[in-house]
């Protein structure tokens, strides 16, 4: 039990398919992450929500669409994908900006085909 | 601009013996440093920070990791190396004041002979 839980853990879907991953953290921070995990490449920061607004967007296509409802939940709202952009996607979460240490989920493995 | 190196992508060490994994970073201030592990098909878990003060640092698992400021270094390390420290290793810095950036190194994948 890490703290953060992530659904679905693997993940299929065409090119033309929407799909949601989810993400909920238990720890009671407030600020969640969404990266990105690539083969041979170092971890992508896509967002980061601070109490629920977004505060990092780090020139993410729009095919992809988060949603923070709350500061327990994290969602990303996956449409017209690409092939490339099958990995592995981790959430987290951290308690304090700049001096706390990021608690990760154990990811979403996405795979477009 | 901050950044993280990890030089080694592989390194193989038998059971039982000392481990070093190097992480070097580029950073304007003091930086808050991190290492994580993540076995396969999982997410990353911490196992040690640095923020301040003592330079040496302890973690779970049996590791520590030193920082050294003058060869912007924070490496890490193992006296004996168990086959379940199998796994990808990644050195990370905090972000600078006012942003959320961490910024992860390449990551080091250790793999350990019986």
């Amino acid at each position: 039990e890490t703290g953060v839980t992530q659904t679905p853990r693997h993940l299929v879907m065409g090119m033309t398919n929407k799909k949601s991953l989810k993400c909920e953290q238990h720890l009671g921070h407030n600020a969640m992450y969404w990266y990105k995990q690539s083969a041979k490449k170092p971890l992508e920061l896509m967002f980061v929500y601070n109490f629920k607004e977004q505060t990092e967007n780090n020139s993410v296509p729009s095919r992809f669409s988060p949603e923070c409802p709350n500061s327990s939940h994290l969602f990303l709202h996956l449409h017209t994908l690409q092939p490339e952009d099958s990995a592995l996607y981790l959430c987290a979460s951290s308690q304090q900006r700049d001096t706390g240490e990021l608690f990760f989920g154990e990811g979403s493995r996405l795979t477009v085909l | 601009a901050q950044s993280v190196t990890q030089p080694d992508i592989h390194i193989t060490v038998s059971e039982g013996a000392s481990l070093e994994l190097r992480c070097n970073y580029s950073y304007g201030a003091t930086p808050y440093l991190f290492w994580y592990v993540q076995s396969p098909g999982q997410g990353l878990q911490l196992l040690l920070k640095y923020f301040s003060g003592d330079t040496l640092v302890q973690g779970i698992k049996g590791f520590e990791a030193e920082f050294k400021r003058s060869q912007s270094s924070f490496n890490l390390r193992k006296p004996s190396v168990h086959w379940s420290d199998a796994a990808e290793y990644f050195c990370a810095v905090g972000p600078t004041s006012g942003t959320y950036k961490y910024i992860f190194g390449t990551g080091t994948r250790l793999k350990v002979l019986a």
